[in-house]
């Protein structure tokens, strides 16, 4: 079965600070994936996704993830973090053409004005 | 455009006890994704409907049942209530077949189970 792991359960950072999330995966095959966020109060929602070509994958509000194949990586990161980027972010690998994801357990961000 | 939509948003049951948790899927999706996420953890996959057919299922017991509607929507039920049942429950929706596709998520419904 596959799994993911997010090492960082949480992570505290200020304003301005640089930010990088890991994420591993174990599948062997073809996998899509991704990085989502719930933001305190909301919905997931999507960040980021890689499917295939450029391993660095640019998303919305400055994110970015690289795409690591032989590390089974795929790390989330933004250069100069803001407070509205508290939240919870996950990592989510989909396997196959069968829309079914396996998330990791979350990095829940707390950046201090 | 609607997005994913869940009710009830919050629900309280007892041990034993059965429930129904209900989803209608964004416009133009047709597959429906149902997720437990407990307290702490990332969410874990129930099972996939699409064709008003259980396509996909995860590691849930049999008291997890589900259905899909003509109309794409969906439900969730669970029978025999456990106190581990208390959980956020996920709905996503997604087109049926597209590799690249991404899945959108409802609010959730929260269960608690005293």
């Amino acid at each position: 079965a596959q799994s993911v792991s997010q090492h960082n359960h949480h992570v505290i950072l200020s304003e301005a600070a640089s930010l990088e999330l890991g994420c591993n995966y174990s599948y062997g095959g073809t996998v899509n994936l991704f990085w989502y966020v719930q933001y305190p109060g909301q919905h997931l929602q999507l960040l980021l996704k890689y499917f295939s070509g450029d391993p660095l994958v640019k998303g919305i509000k400055g994110f970015e993830a690289e795409f690591i194949k032989s590390k089974f990586s795929f790390n989330l990161r933004k250069p100069s973090v803001q407070w509205s980027d508290t939240a919870e972010y996950f990592c989510a690998v989909m396997s196959g053409n069968f829309n079914k994801f396996y998330f990791g357990s979350g990095t829940k961000l707390n950046v201090k004005p | 455009d609607a997005g994913v939509t869940q009710s009830p948003t919050h629900l309280i049951k007892t041990r034993g006890q059965q429930v129904t948790l209900r989803c209608s899927p964004k416009s133009g999706h047709d597959t429906v994704s149902w997720y437990q996420q407990a307290l702490g953890q990332g969410p874990q996959f129930i099972f996939q409907y699409y064709e008003e057919e259980e396509r996909q299922r995860g590691n849930f017991p049999d008291r997890f049942s589900g259905h899909q509607f003509p109309n794409y929507s969906s439900e969730l039920n669970v029978n025999a209530l456990l106190l581990g049942d208390s959980a956020l429950y996920l709905c996503a929706s997604s087109l049926w077949g597209i590799s690249y596709n991404e899945q959108f998520f409802g609010p959730g419904t929260r269960l608690t189970v005293l």
